[in-house]
């Protein structure tokens, strides 16, 4: 049971938006600001889409944003391509026992 | 090219021990603080250990507490984590990666993971 919850799945089409949710407590996405994003294709490592709640890093497409309200955390994905196709990752710091906690995954699927 | 390369992963039995490694290359090792990120066959990812710059602080995943130990060489630029007691459970892919920003002594610094190496399979099973 991860400690942040995740939808298991969405899809879309290509070009459409999509939204996914991160839904925490107040001690972790709504304490602090230290919200992340990540993107794992089957096989291969995570790879960090977004950190601190909304900043990019150097050479992430700027179809991918992050935001936050609340202690629900949301990335949103413009202009969907096929090789979006992947699992997305939050992550957020606690004030729990251990720094960081992730969230169970959402699987995207590209129509 | 920034890189970590994993090693050190392997069948074990169940109450054995294993030593993974984690070789870092193309930045500076030993001004980012470092850690350990597990995922089950088929499940999601779970944060295991950190480690400060310095290797003087170091942070356990409850699940794993008393039994795995992270620790550094910043002269060989390589990170290691040490498992003992080994269960069925922790069976994974074992990552290392490097926290975001530099010279971070804050815990909130494990919040971003920028660079990850390929992982290390860990079986645990008679």
């Amino acid at each position: 049971q991860s400690a942040l919850t995740q939808p298991a799945s969405v899809s879309g089409s290509p070009g459409q938006s999509i939204t996914f949710s991160c839904t925490g407590t107040s001690s972790d996405i709504g304490g602090y600001n230290y919200v992340s994003w990540y993107q794992q294709h089957p096989g291969k490592a995570p790879k960090l889409m977004i950190y601190d709640v909304s900043n990019r890093p150097s050479g992430v497409s700027n179809r991918f944003s992050g935001s936050k309200s609340g202690n629900t955390a949301s990335l949103t994905i413009s202009g969907l391509q096929a090789e979006d196709e992947a699992d997305y990752y939050c992550s957020s710091y606690t004030s729990s026992s251990a720094p960081v906690e992730f969230g169970g995954g959402t699987k995207l699927t590209v129509l | 090219e920034v890189q970590l390369l994993e090693s050190g992963g392997g069948l074990v039995q169940p109450g054995g021990s294993l030593r993974l490694s984690c070789a870092a290359s193309g930045f500076t090792f030993s001004t980012h603080a470092m850690t350990w990120v597990r995922q089950a066959p088929g499940k999601g990812l779970e944060w295991v250990s950190g480690i400060t710059v310095s290797g003087g602080s170091t942070y356990h995943a409850d699940s794993v507490k008393g039994r795995f130990t992270i620790s550094r060489d910043n002269s060989k630029n390589t990170l290691y984590l040490h498992m003992n007691s080994l269960r069925a459970e922790d069976t994974a892919e074992y990552y290392c990666a490097k926290v975001r920003l530099e010279y971070c002594s804050s815990t909130s610094c494990y919040s971003a993971f920028d660079i990850w190496g390929q992982g290390t399979m860990v079986t645990v099973s008679s």
